[in-house]
């Protein structure tokens, strides 16, 4: 299988449930980031992880904890969400550190379709 | 801090209808500028891109030009089909080929009926 792949790509969970969403890239990038999608708004950058190591944190809620355990592998791990983190979570990565003439394309998963009831 | 500016939608055309979808941003040095899709049920896929002042990207018969001077990235196609409906991204990336998560537009919402 190629390019990024995310499971599940629907999932809906109660408030004080724990689940995780599942990405994974067969492209041999070395960056993954997590993004949130919701309707009307700009994409949310979350979490990007360069070489294992996490690189940027944009204020996100402790309730979303990411893993990122290789370069290939990266999950977001869900705890006592609100109703308002219903969204599309978007996974994507990329080959970073080609250069000051390169730029840095992302290849996006799918997403996962989360509802938090 | 970095911004991107974009048209909201949706914007609705006919088939073979000129296209385009208005860019701006705000940032520091000289970004890389982008345009991603997404159609339905989709993530984003990149379509075009362009690394420095006056160069044009071009991909299935869209096309756009880094304007330093105007901070623009307007997007365009001569002849849109159906199957251009979709949701198109206008984005930026500031720290050349580093790992940078890319700042998005609020996206257009493109709708093109036969």
């Amino acid at each position: 299988e190629t390019g990024v792949t995310q499971t599940p790509r629907h999932l809906v969970m109660g408030m004080t449930n724990k689940k995780s969403l599942k990405c994974e890239q067969h492209l041999g990038h070395n960056a993954m980031y997590w993004y949130k999608q919701s309707a009307k708004k700009p994409l949310e950058l979350m979490f990007v992880y360069n070489f294992k190591e996490q690189t940027e944190n944009n204020s996100v809620p402790s309730r979303f904890s990411p893993e990122c355990p290789n370069s290939s592998h990266l999950f977001l791990h869900l705890h006592t969400l609100q109703p308002e983190d219903s969204a599309l979570y978007l996974c994507a990565s990329s080959r970073a550190g080609t250069g000051p003439s390169g730029a840095n394309v992302l290849t996006f998963g799918a997403g996962s379709r989360l509802t938090v009831l | 801090g970095n911004s991107v500016t974009q048209m909201e939608g949706p914007v609705t055309l006919s088939e073979e209808a000129f296209l385009t979808i208005n860019c701006t941003y705000t940032a520091t040095g000289y970004p890389s500028l982008f345009w991603y899709v997404q159609y339905p049920g989709e993530g984003l896929q990149l379509l075009l891109k362009a690394t420095k002042a006056d160069d044009k990207g071009s991909n299935k018969g869209f096309e756009a030009t880094y304007r330093k001077e105007t901070t623009s990235f307007h997007l365009e196609k001569g002849s849109v089909q159906v199957s251009d409906s979709a949701v198109y991204f206008c984005a930026l990336s500031d720290r050349g080929g580093g790992a940078d998560g890319l700042t998005f537009g609020k996206g257009t919402h493109l709708i093109i009926q036969p």
